[in-house]
């Protein structure tokens, strides 16, 4: 099947902590988005990528950090900087930057203790 | 002003009747709409998109585009128990990123 598959769903992490959450696809996309997504505030895009070894800040980027080491994987890190880390956080590709539709994994929640 | 504004709801519906979503928009350039349905707890999923003024049909939803006005609509007719979601509008700007409503919360009851 295929898709974009995040993981875990659910992740609690004591404040302090860096945490990484996996976004991996095999839709052989391009491009590659982190989003938030906070009651009220509909999607706000945090870093995307659009090849490989190559990314750009989205509009909240201050306490993330990401990689695209592969076409495949962008995972997100979510560090300590971060002042309000609770969030849905959803990975998203699409075929290439610019292109229509977005195809979304099933989203992390996180919850900073 | 955000650049997409769409009123969160929720929106109680009864089943069966036609459903209204809207959002209005503030910057003109790069007029590609689209509209997302997000499930509780899971990923938005595209229902439809559109760049031109007028009506675009897919079943029982209509997407709608008034370029004149702003304002973008969605339009789901006999709607059922399982359009329960909440709808999200997008547009694309001028760097092919997407803008994205608050999106708003519906619910339509049996």
């Amino acid at each position: 099947d295929g898709g974009i598959t995040q993981s875990p769903k659910y992740l609690f992490r004591k404040e302090g902590q860096n945490v990484t959450l996996s976004c991996e696809q095999n839709l052989n996309h391009d491009a590659m988005y982190w989003y938030r997504q906070d009651p009220g505030q509909g999607l706000r895009l945090i870093y995307y990528s659009q090849i490989v070894n190559d990314f750009q800040k989205g509009d909240i980027a201050e306490g993330y950090s990401v990689s695209r080491e592969k076409k495949e994987s962008f995972p997100l890190t979510v560090t300590s900087a971060q002042k309000n880390p609770t969030a849905f956080y959803l990975c998203a590709s699409s075929l290439q930057g610019g292109s229509t539709e977005a195809f979304f994994g099933q989203g992390t929640r996180l919850t900073v203790v | 002003q955000k650049e997409v504004e769409q009123d969160p709801g929720p929106l109680s519906v009864p089943e069966g009747a036609i459903v209204s979503l809207n959002c209005t928009y503030s910057n003109s350039a790069f007029q590609y709409f689209m509209w997302y349905r997000q499930y509780s707890r899971k990923g938005p999923e595209l229902l439809m998109y559109t760049y031109s003024s007028g009506n675009k049909e897919d079943g029982r939803f209509t997407a709608q585009v008034d370029k004149s006005s702003k304002y973008i609509s969605l339009f789901i007719r006999d709607s059922q128990p399982s359009d329960s979601a909440t709808y999200l509008c997008a547009k694309m700007d001028s760097n092919y990123q997407l803008i994205w409503g608050a999106g708003t919360k519906l619910i339509i009851k049996p």
